[in-house]
């Protein structure tokens, strides 16, 4: 089964909006990792949270990570177009365990 | 100068046909994989060789091999190949196996 699990699945949002999507896992992490996949391309690292941190940015980007719910959150503020991409989350280990990710739509 | 390459980019083939995907890395790391995205987009991991050696092997057909030639090349060859072969399959790497991976940019296996 997958490790990390994404929702929603699907995402419509307007330029402008924060996007705003989750993940749970199941069993204990030393960190996590969200990812970002447009289509007909290669997945790219987006930020790495680990274990021992609540919370994180990089630029547009924020992440949160609750260890005692086993979630984490994706939130991308102020979308453009060029956010329009898949959005995975993955659990650490030499087998990163991804889910089916949240497809995010901007629309102009 | 890309970090994490894949040939061929699209592959079309028949049931039945052998075929391999070459990947090769220029970033240094020790440890590189290979994945299966299905057209649910599902991404599973399929092997994993850090410094020459298997350290991961899902449960994949054996008509799936992996060989690492040396560190910065994983090639997968794949015998008999099936319908439900279809899919994309991904080369990553990373540094040491537990932190961020780079994916190369996917082979598209068409079975017809």
């Amino acid at each position: 089964s997958q490790q990390g699990e994404e929702d929603p699945q699907a995402l419509s949002i307007q330029e402008g909006e924060n996007a705003t999507m989750n993940c749970s896992y199941k069993t204990s992490i030393n960190n996590l990792q969200w990812y970002r996949q447009n289509s007909g391309r290669g997945l790219v690292h987006l930020i790495l949270i680990r274990s021992n941190e609540r919370e994180k940015h990089s630029g547009r980007l924020r992440v949160t990570l609750d260890t005692s719910k086993k979630s984490s959150s994706l939130l991308i503020t102020a979308s453009r177009a060029a956010d329009t991409a898949s959005y995975f989350c993955a659990t650490d280990g030499y087998k990163l365990s991804f889910g089916a990710g949240t497809t995010v739509t901007v629309r102009a | 100068d890309t970090a994490v390459s894949q040939t061929p980019k699209y592959l079309v083939t028949q049931m039945g046909n052998d075929k391999s995907i070459k990947c090769e890395q220029n970033l240094g790391h020790d440890t590189m994989y290979w994945y299966k995205q299905d057209s649910k987009k599902f991404l599973k991991i399929m092997f994993s060789y850090n410094n020459k050696e298997l350290i991961i092997n899902e449960t994949v057909p054996n008509r799936f091999s992996p060989k690492s030639p040396d560190k910065a090349h994983l090639n997968l060859h794949i015998n008999s190949l099936e319908l439900g072969d279809s899919a994309v399959y991904f080369c990553a790497s990373s540094p040491s196996g537990r932190e961020t991976q780079y994916f190369g940019p996917g082979t598209r296996l068409l079975v017809l």
